[in-house]
């Protein structure tokens, strides 16, 4: 089945210890996005990419990178994470920006010690 | 600034009663509008998407209606039963999506 996938499914990593989480479709989209979701809150948008092209929101700390080497492939980058890093990051994916339904991954579980 | 509203904060019902959540949102200039389900410590699953043309969408039990003008949402449950138990968000999109934050349902046997 097409599908987005994140790996891994829990991470756990030290306090200022870099981290990766990994992003993949099947589907072909256009874009991908990264959120960030704390416990009992809503998603938040961290950035996405239309094709190769990077759109960071304006409040994304600058802790918090991305890559997307090819269509298949989005990487979010924590280059030194805080406790308040501690959060479900899940990947989506949407045909277009606009109008187009956004299909998520089962997010990455990130513990920071 | 977009705001996403959901009432109630969380539901307990016994099954096999109709349910109404809702949504509301602040601008009505939106692309269209989802409605999620989120298990614990799970990702998110779409359940319903209305183009902001549409009135509503239905999937099996579930129906969702949209009233843009009045910026509301309604996501009718019909017969619910123990597996609907999880967390139901509803979002927005306009040049991004932009969540509620949710209503928490526990459908009890």
């Amino acid at each position: 089945d097409a599908m987005v996938i994140q790996n891994p499914r829990y991470q756990v990593t030290q306090f200022g210890k870099p981290v990766t989480l990994s992003c993949s479709q099947t589907l072909n989209h256009n874009v991908m996005y990264w959120y960030q979701q704390k416990s009992s809150q809503a998603p938040k948008l961290l950035f996405h990419y239309y094709d190769k092209d990077f759109n960071n929101e304006a409040d994304t700390p600058d802790n918090f990178q991305s890559r997307r080497p090819n269509t298949s492939f989005c990487f979010l980058d924590i280059r030194s994470p805080g406790l308040g890093d501690a959060a479900m990051y899940l990947c989506a994916t949407s045909r277009e920006v606009t109008t187009y339904e956004q299909y998520f991954g089962p997010g990455t579980r990130l513990t920071v010690t | 600034k977009q705001e996403v509203t959901q009432i109630p904060a969380a539901l307990s019902v016994p099954e096999g009663e109709n349910l109404v959540l809702n949504c509301s949102f602040t601008d009505s200039a939106i692309y269209n509008l989802q409605w999620f389900r989120q298990d614990p410590g799970k990702g998110l699953t779409s359940l319903l998407l209305i183009q902001s043309s549409q009135r509503e969408q239905t999937s099996g039990r579930l129906n969702a209606s949209l009233d843009k003008s009045s910026g509301r949402s309604t996501l009718y449950i019909a017969a619910s039963q123990p597996g609907d138990s999880a967390t139901y968000l509803c979002a927005v999109l306009t040049d991004k999506l932009i969540f509620g934050t949710g209503t928490r349902l526990q459908v009890f046997p």
